[in-house]
């Protein structure tokens, strides 16, 4: 079963920062949260990844609350591209098996 | 650097009529796993291979789908005979190694299967 709990749906304007909570309370000390995308039509795409510290890159940032057990995605600027189900994971790397839950499927409005 | 393949794109067939993917990973990536895909849902893991051996299949209904990894390169995943609840979209993915960080992880487009 997937560790990890986020809302079935989100809106967000075009523009504007999406931010998508996650919950893993359950997260060990060794696993790491990944979050993956996933456009229709399209598999899975990765994001980023992040174990104690914030992250970010180029699409995304990431923010792991101190205690772990929850965590941020935030997409800077929306678009409507970026419409999406979006998959909060954790895994320990050496486990090296993905187990999807059922994601957070985003809106980007106009 | 090429992507995960897979073929057919689509794929329609009657029940209890046989099918099989194809999935041909990144160069290289010696773990390869296929995910199930029902409409609505998350991947479900079927099976995992480390290059030609099985690592994983504990989620795959072995009384119809059976999956390979010849020379642990490419895979195919065989369906027989088909049920109307297998209709899915079939995903592949390959990981460079077993334990592997960061983005190792990556998927296909995918095979949409509809049984009718």
């Amino acid at each position: 079963d997937a560790k990890t709990t986020q809302p079935p749906s989100m809106d967000c304007a075009e523009g504007r920062a999406a931010n998508l909570p996650c919950n893993h309370s359950t997260i060990s000390g060794n696993e790491y949260v990944y979050w993956y995308r996933q456009i229709h039509s399209q598999g899975p795409q990765y994001i980023i990844h992040g174990l104690k510290n914030n992250e970010t890159n180029e699409m995304a940032s990431l923010i792991i609350t101190e205690d772990r057990k929850s965590s941020t995605l935030i997409l800077p600027h929306a678009t409507l591209r970026d419409t999406a189900v979006y998959y909060c994971i954790v895994f320990m790397n050496r486990d090296d098996k993905i187990i999807f839950g059922k994601g957070t499927r985003l809106h980007i409005l106009p | 650097e090429a992507g995960v393949a897979q073929s057919p794109r689509y794929k329609i067939i009657e029940k209890r009529q046989s099918v099989a993917f194809w999935c041909n990973p990144i160069s290289g990536h010696a773990t390869l796993y296929w995910y199930q895909q029902i409409l609505g849902q998350g991947p479900k893991l079927l099976i995992q291979f480390q290059n030609n051996g099985v690592v994983d299949d504990s989620q795959l209904p072995k009384d119809r789908f059976s999956a390979e990894r010849l020379k642990g390169v490419d895979s195919t995943l065989k369906i027989q005979p088909a049920k109307l609840e297998d209709s899915a979209v079939y995903l592949c993915a390959s990981n460079y190694r077993t334990g592997g960080t960061k983005s190792g992880y990556t998927f296909g487009s995918g095979t949409r299967l509809t049984v009718v």
